[in-house]
């Protein structure tokens, strides 16, 4: 069963500049997450999707970061503009169903993302 | 969400067994146990889940007391693979078992 798959893997850019990372969950999982890890911390949720609609944004910065699931299969984030403090793994995973008996999430590579 | 506290890191010989001990004194009564292991450049891997009493995989065993305010991890035998951020997750088990903490950082000695 392939996993999660993740690109770019790495990402350097400028302030202010903009960045796009996709997501393509394991095949069949009706949920999808985006994850940030700051270097040190532990992951921080910030969208749930289940199909293609959203299940819970709350802690995602929507004056500067946007996601979106069309078809319910892949995932873009964006981030416009990019600040320093943005510099993190971004990470995707999805899980089978939120209703499924064994909720276990599976996670892809992550995106380094480098804000210089 | 119900929040975890975990010790920051622990250290380990090759060989011994490993408990790392999660405080969720806030659980609630859907709420299950997660566990997660990350290995540095890697995305979490699920461990284990449990709810009460111990549950057992081909990886580890997790003790959930009665009162369920604590779980603890044991890992059997530790090698020098083992040595990774783990993760105590509280929620229920349809969703929200997101909040993952700073982790314990386990470092396995030769």
């Amino acid at each position: 069963e392939a996993g999660v798959a993740q690109s770019p893997r790495y990402k350097i850019i400028e302030k202010r500049q903009s960045v796009a990372f996709w997501c393509n969950p394991i095949s069949g999982h009706a949920t999808l997450y985006w994850y940030q890890q700051i270097l040190g911390q532990g992951p921080k949720l910030l969208i749930q999707f289940q199909n293609n609609g959203v299940v819970d944004d709350s802690q995602l910065p929507k004056d500067r970061f946007s996601a979106e699931r069309l078809k319910g299969v892949d995932s873009t984030l964006k981030i416009q503009p990019a600040k320093l403090e943005d510099s993190a793994v971004y990470l995707c995973a999805s899980s089978l169903n939120r209703d499924s008996r064994t909720y276990e999430q599976y996670f892809g590579p992550g995106t380094r993302l480098t804000v210089t | 969400l119900a929040k975890t506290t975990q010790p920051i890191s622990m250290d380990s010989y090759e060989g011994q067994e490993v408990n790392i001990t999660c405080s969720h004194n806030n659980i609630a009564t859907n709420d299950y146990i997660t566990w997660y292991q990350q290995f540095p450049s890697q995305g979490p891997r699920f461990i284990i889940q449990g709810y009460k009493t111990k549950v057992t995989n081909e990886v580890a065993s997790l003790f959930i007391p009665a009162d369920r305010k604590s779980s603890t991890l044991s890992l059997p035998r530790v090698s020098l693979s083992d040595t990774a951020v783990y993760y105590c997750l509280v929620g229920t088990r349809a969703g929200n078992q997101f909040y993952f903490g700073t982790g314990t950082s386990l470092t396995v000695i030769p």
